[in-house]
């Protein structure tokens, strides 16, 4: 079964940092762009961060932009999220997600999904 | 503040439709086809449910449609079941500083 798998959340002071980590199985991770999407406690879904199969294209949302950076590591099958400046409104469960086959890349359309892995910045 | 729009909640009976409205601008749902439409359920991952506004993915029930017009688009449910409870989100591509944005989500109730 094609699986994402998210570790590295946990509970971080504001200002400090954490890296996130998603691991991809049973599929060719390196022809896929990936994202992150989290979720706070009780509200709405926020895509914050895309990038390319060989990384030459990254985006991010505007808060998240300046602090947070995305990678890959395509021999290791593996995505990160790399967070500095952490705010509380950063507490969130941080999903990683993979783009639809026959989707348009504009699309928006995640169809394989992490189980989330859970930030929380509070001091 | 999402930057599109839906209701907060809509519910339905057993059997009946339901349709959930994602409102947008010029700068994103007016202007492109690629909206797509998820199905959240408590502690669950979203789920793909309508993509590229229209489209279906393998698996999921006919009974889900997608459609558009102007700077809004639409999630149908037909033949609503116990089961469709759950949120609704719908997202869509930006041409402003975001690659893309979500709608506030829709908590379906089936009464």
């Amino acid at each position: 079964e094609v699986q994402l798998v998210e570790s590295g959340g946990g509970l971080v002071q504001p200002g400090g940092s954490l890296r996130l980590s998603c691991a991809a199985s049973r599929f060719t991770f390196s022809t896929y762009a990936m994202n992150w999407v989290r979720q706070a406690p009780g509200k709405g879904l926020e895509w914050i961060s895309y990038i390319s199969r060989s990384s030459s294209a990254i985006y991010y949302a505007d808060s998240v932009k300046g602090r947070f950076t995305i990678s890959r590591d395509n021999a290791k099958n593996s995505l990160y999220l790399q967070m500095n400046s952490l705010r509380a409104e950063d507490t969130a469960l941080y999903y990683c997600a993979r783009p639809a086959d026959g989707a348009h890349f504009n699309g928006g359309a995640f169809d394989i999904w992490g189980q989330g892995t859970m930030v929380t910045v509070s001091s | 503040q999402s930057a599109l729009t839906q209701p907060a909640s809509v519910s339905g009976s057993p059997g009946q439709s339901i349709t959930i409205s994602c409102t947008g601008t010029s700068s994103d749902v007016g202007s492109y086809n690629y909206v797509s439409w998820y199905q959240q359920h408590p502690g669950k991952a979203p789920k793909l449910m309508i993509y590229d506004v229209t489209n279906r993915p393998s698996g999921v029930s006919n009974r889900f449609s997608g459609s558009k017009s102007g700077n809004t688009a639409s999630l149908t449910i037909s033949g609503l079941q116990a089961e469709d409870e759950a949120d609704y989100y719908c997202i869509s591509y930006t041409t402003t500083t975001t690659l893309w944005v979500f709608g506030g989500g829709t908590k379906l109730t089936v009464l």
